[in-house]
């Protein structure tokens, strides 16, 4: 059964540094989302990209993320100036459709800022 | 804004009881509910959902119900087993790009 997946599973990086999140959604799948989870909280959404653009994002995500589907399969999250507070879980999910439809979760990335 | 408020944070059942757990949210525009169960370090699965125009859904042990109106719905899972512990979360999705999720419940099966 496919599957989304992302990597690195884990990523520490210091402070001010500006990370990259790579994940590869279902190969048929057109809508993408990001979330986060600080550990032992709730799962946060941050953004939803359809089309090459963004469809909807929330407070959280502010000037220091971005997304981007650079080709094909890929679907990334930039975080360019990190700070501890975004030291979390950070899940992919994909759909099919929208509209609403079930989304699909990557096994996630830990994100360790120091 | 959107918010989802789910009850209770914690919840300790013995093994073949019943759970409930319960959410209500704030978008009256949210058209689609799904459940979801995350075990402790993995990814959140889906376990089951449920759309605005159904108001009752049932697989197996699990069943959810919709009540539009009050904007409130709920998971029952029936005869709970240890497998079923883990932390549940609600979510409410409206127009298929934007799901806010509960803060969870963490469901204990005793054995």
């Amino acid at each position: 059964e496919p599957e989304v997946t992302q990597t690195p599973s884990h990523q520490v990086t210091q402070m001010g540094q500006e990370v990259i999140l790579r994940c590869v959604p279902i190969s048929n799948h057109l809508y993408f989302y990001w979330y986060r989870q600080i550990l032992g909280q709730k799962v946060e959404f941050l953004v939803s990209f359809y089309n090459n653009e963004i469809s909807e994002k929330s407070e959280i995500f502010d000037d220091q993320f971005s997304v981007e589907r650079p080709d094909g399969s890929n679907f990334t999250l930039k975080i360019r100036s990190t700070k501890l507070e975004d030291s979390a879980m950070y899940f992919c999910a994909s759909s099919e459709t929208g509209g609403p439809y079930e989304q699909y979760f990557g096994p996630g990335t830990r994100l360790t800022v120091t | 804004g959107e918010n989802v408020e789910q009850h209770p944070s914690t919840l300790s059942v013995q093994e073949g009881d019943s759970a409930v757990i319960k959410c209500t949210y704030s978008d009256s525009a949210s058209n689609y509910f799904p459940w979801y169960k995350q075990e402790l370090g993995k990814r959140p699965q889906l376990i089951i959902d449920i759309r605005s125009n159904v108001g009752e859904k049932k697989d197996q042990r699990i069943a959810v119900t919709l009540n539009k109106t009050a904007k409130h719905f709920s998971l029952h899972i029936t005869e709970t087993q240890p497998e079923d512990s883990a932390v549940y979360f609600c979510a409410a999705e409206t127009g298929g790009f934007k799901t806010i999720f509960g803060a969870g419940t963490r469901l204990f099966v005793k054995a």
